[in-house]
């Protein structure tokens, strides 16, 4: 049983549509993350919260909103997407150790496959 | 900014043969982290193996080895004994150590395996 758990596993939606993403660890890290990954593409990081701040906006659309309200949970709420918005959705979690900065290697979820009419 | 690149799309390999991965990569950093995450069609991304930069000494777990060689910036992946189990995306992935770095990973776009019975 994976320690990051993600839901909805997989989702389709409308362009017009709201919805959530819903990520939760249950391993005690303080860092986690949201991914984009699609096809023939490398991962790209979405958004990194530390202690449940965000420390990292990797210039995302702000059609998706995250929302960390403790540090086990991760939410990545959508809003008006576009077909290209259409991917795997990966959440991950770390220990960060302070510093700023952490070796520690990134434990993901199984992902929720978006796909957007 | 940090790119990293795996040049083979696709690989297969014979169960009980041995198989390596290529993987460059491109950073002016001197301290960083490598990283080797396998992805099978269950989706979870799971960690292989990780290398420190500053170590000299290749690292090992089980079946999988790496070659890592830090003046040409290349870690290959070297997995002995192949298993059915091993087919799967695998995607190098590349992190500074540096404070403030916001614990970003670089993938690469991934290489499938296949492993054939």
């Amino acid at each position: 049983e994976t320690g990051v758990t993600q839901t909805p596993r997989h989702l389709v939606m409308g362009m017009t549509n709201k919805k959530s993403l819903k990520c939760e660890q249950h391993l005690g890290h303080n860092a986690m993350y949201w991914y984009k990954q699609s096809a023939k593409k490398p991962l790209e990081l979405m958004f990194v919260y530390n202690f449940k701040e965000q420390t990292e906006n990797n210039s995302v659309p702000s059609r998706f909103s995250p929302e960390c309200p403790n540090s086990s949970h991760l939410f990545l709420h959508l809003h008006t997407l576009q077909p290209e918005d259409s991917a795997l959705y990966l959440c991950a979690s770390s220990q960060d150790r302070g510093g700023g900065y952490s070796n520690q290697p990134q434990h993901f979820g199984d992902g929720t496959r978006l796909s957007i009419l | 900014a940090q790119t990293v690149t795996q040049s083979q799309p696709e690989m297969s390999v014979q169960e009980a043969e041995t198989v390596t991965l290529s993987c460059t990569y491109d950073t002016s950093e001197n301290n960083y982290y490598l990283f080797w995450y396998k992805q099978p069609p269950s989706r979870q991304m799971i960690l292989v193996i990780r290398q420190e930069a500053y170590k000299q000494q290749n690292a090992t777990e089980n079946r999988f080895s790496v070659n890592f060689q830090k003046a040409a910036k290349s870690f290959s992946l070297k997995i002995s004994d192949s298993q059915l189990g091993d087919t799967a995306m695998y995607f190098c992935a590349f992190m500074k150590a540096v404070e403030g770095s916001n614990y970003k990973l670089t993938f690469g776009k991934g290489t499938l395996l296949t492993v054939n019975p």
